[in-house]
């Protein structure tokens, strides 16, 4: 089955201690994209991914890093998490070209940060 | 800088009645516009895109660039048709995607 997984679903951690989300998608997308969805804010872009090794800045990338050494994964890295980082997180892939600008979600990522 | 506006936070009408959810966007070059759906529980899927000028579950937008909108219709809404609506904007040839507040649609019966 098609389908972009991400780990942990939810996570609950203290402020300053560093925790990578995972995400994996098994559809050979070049794309990869990682949002945040915070109330009355929508969707925001944190980074995305072209392909491996190429990765660019979204709107809202403080206090975030990526890595794409494989197509398939995407990790999300927070060095030091800080309490407005508590988000709802989410992965996404998508072919290139443009027949392939639909992008695939993942199922979240509920993060919270005392 | 791009931007999309989606004014109404919440939208509710009644089961039969027309769905007009609106997305509006600032964009210097050609844009390329989406609909997504996250229904409850689910996570978010694509509803339709304006270059294919299709039809999906009733719903349809036409991209209009002199009033820079992307308007989603539908003529009877239905019940399922309950959920979260969020509008998107693609720049150029990469993945920058720049989404909408988004709107509930609450269909009530």
């Amino acid at each position: 089955e098609a389908q972009v997984t991400q780990n942990p679903r939810y996570l609950i951690t203290v402020t300053g201690k560093k925790l990578t989300v995972t995400c994996s998608q098994n559809m050979n997308h070049e794309y990869m994209s990682w949002y945040r969805q915070d109330p009355g804010l929508g969707l925001r872009q944190i980074y995305y991914s072209m392909n491996v090794e190429v990765t660019d800045k979204g709107d809202v990338p403080e206090g975030y890093k990526v890595s794409r050494k494989e197509k398939r994964n995407f990790p999300l890295i927070l060095e030091s998490p800080s309490p407005n980082q508590t988000s709802l997180y989410f992965c996404a892939s998508s072919a290139s070209g443009t027949s392939g600008r639909e992008q695939y979600f993942g199922p979240g990522t509920r993060l919270t940060v005392t | 800088a791009q931007r999309v506006t989606q004014p109404e936070k919440l939208l509710s009408v009644f089961k039969g009645a027309p769905v007009e959810l609106k997305c509006n966007y600032s964009y210097s070059g050609s844009p390329e516009l989406f609909w997504y759906v996250q229904y409850s529980r689910q996570r978010l899927q694509l509803l339709l895109r304006h270059i294919s000028r299709e039809s999906i579950k009733g719903f349809t937008a036409d991209l209009n660039k002199g009033e820079t909108s992307f308007h989603l219709k539908k003529p009877f809404a239905q019940e399922e048709d309950s959920a979260m609506y969020y509008c998107a904007l693609y720049s150029g040839g990469y993945q920058k995607v720049t989404f909408g507040t988004g709107t509930k649609l609450q269909v009530i019966p």
